[in-house]
């Protein structure tokens, strides 16, 4: 399955932070969520074979990485508190329409 | 800014009785899917209906898509107290590439 690390994590404003994710064999597409509390989840971005190819409605200092692996890295600079969400990483089939994908755990952020 | 609207945002029941969900989306969509989340965990797929299928069963879950009215159902029937969880739906919109749009969930909570 998907796996995220940490699970948890507590920062403070103005910091950096790299959340982890390793996908689901035979998976090479994956997307960023995040989840504020009580909410759904919101499209971060998608990577496809290391390649951003979509990004939803978040500032550039959101950033990612896919390794060839298809683990992948999202990065946030300059932490702010409404930052504070739990964050999925989900993978899924690339290039195939009507995939559904398969998410982790998620990781936990809390900025203070 | 989230696609989908759930109604209603919180369902509770009996064991035993039938529990529906609603969707309405606002974009023309290449498949509608519906999501389970167990408090503050991952999301986990249920079910993907195309925009060309009005209904489809899967177990005790039955959704509905009315393209033309922008909505979608999940029927859970025989309900048990395991399937109190978080329900979303999510679009994929045209030429989204399966980059998700989900609506603020409804809460369930089955009663023993």
């Amino acid at each position: 399955g998907v796996t995220q690390s940490p699970t948890h994590l507590i920062k403070t404003r103005g910091q950096q932070v790299t959340l982890r994710c390793s996908s689901q064999s035979g998976h090479n597409t994956v997307s960023w969520y995040q989840q504020a509390l009580g909410q759904g989840p919101q499209f971060i971005f998608q990577y496809y074979r290391e390649e951003e190819n979509g990004r939803g409605n978040f500032p550039p200092r959101f950033s990612g990485l896919q390794f060839p692996n298809d683990s992948s890295e999202l990065n946030v600079n300059a932490l702010e508190l409404d930052d504070s969400a739990l964050y999925l990483c989900a993978s899924s089939r690339g290039g195939a329409y009507n995939s559904p994908l398969h998410f982790g755990n998620g990781t936990r952020l809390t900025v203070t | 800014s989230q696609q989908g609207e759930e109604d209603p945002q919180a369902l509770s029941i009996q064991e035993g009785e039938n529990a529906t969900m609603n969707c309405s989306y606002k974009t023309s969509i290449n498949n509608l899917q519906w999501y389970r989340q167990n408090s503050g965990r991952g999301l986990v797929h249920l079910i993907l209906i195309r925009s060309n299928e009005r209904e489809k069963h899967s177990g005790r879950l039955r959704v509905t898509l009315d393209t033309s009215k922008k909505s979608s159902s999940l029927l859970i029937t025989a309900s048990r107290a395991a399937d109190t969880a978080s329900y979303f739906c999510a679009t994929d919109a045209n030429n989204a590439g399966n980059m998700l749009t989900f609506g603020g969930g409804t809460r369930l909570m089955v009663k023993p």
